[in-house]
């Protein structure tokens, strides 16, 4: 079957500072690209996302990174906040109809003031 | 602002009740989707819909099944509920076509089956 998973399943890191959240795929197919993020009693909410003909994609304080050599995509995040703390999940997109996603088991990021 | 409703958030029940989980969104979206996430395993799909009264098996439909009567409202319903199917229970959709192919999430239900 399909794997996304991603390296570490938490994180800590200091408000102010950069975080960097990866993940790993394993269908060379794959040609779409998510990151969510999961707050405690919430559904998934979308962050930024990324097709297979580009290497990086900027948002509002997010970047992702896209490394089809390895199969593999990060997450940056500049400037850590509090509110930035959650679940973070990638997903891949298989299938014909795009309706097929893959997540992976997703990284707790905790904030520390 | 653009909504995925999950009609319960907390359900409590027992082994060999029926239970249905519904789910609408107001986004006019084709496709519809229901997950279930459990420690550990993230985010697996149960089943999808790409159109009224449409199906299609995702990766673990065992025990569940859809109902797509209307384009708005996708129900997850488990025939005989048993304690392994408590989890966390993800309606989404999504449009077909489009710039982006984002699944807008629901709140999630969290069922208990005792």
């Amino acid at each position: 079957g399909e794997s996304v998973g991603l390296h570490l399943p938490t994180l800590s890191v200091q408000e102010g500072d950069n975080s960097i959240i990866n993940c790993a795929y394993s269908n060379s197919a794959s040609d779409y690209f998510i990151w969510y993020k999961q707050e405690s009693g919430k559904g998934p909410q979308f962050i930024i996302d990324i097709r297979s003909n580009m290497d990086k994609r900027q948002g509002q304080r997010v970047t992702v990174l896209l490394n089809k050599t390895v199969k593999h995509l990060s997450l940056q995040i500049a400037a850590t906040q509090p509110g930035d703390s959650a679940v973070y999940f990638c997903a891949e997109n298989i299938g014909p109809a795009g309706n097929q996603f893959y997540f992976g088991t997703g990284t707790s990021l905790t904030v520390i003031p | 602002d653009v909504k995925v409703t999950q009609s319960s958030r907390y359900l409590v029940k027992r082994t060999g009740e029926k239970v249905f989980l519904e789910c609408v969104q107001d986004m006019d979206h084709e496709n519809m989707f229901w997950y279930r996430q459990d420690p550990g395993l993230g985010l697996r799909l149960i089943y999808f819909s790409y159109d009224v009264k449409m199906k299609e098996k995702g990766d673990i439909p065992e025990g569940y099944s859809v109902s797509r009567e209307k384009k708005e409202r996708f129900s997850l319903i488990l025939e005989s509920a048993s304690t392994n199917q408590t989890s966390m229970y993800l309606c989404a959709s999504r449009r077909t076509g489009g710039n982006t192919g984002e699944l807008f999430f629901g709140e999630g239900s969290r069922l208990t089956v005792l």
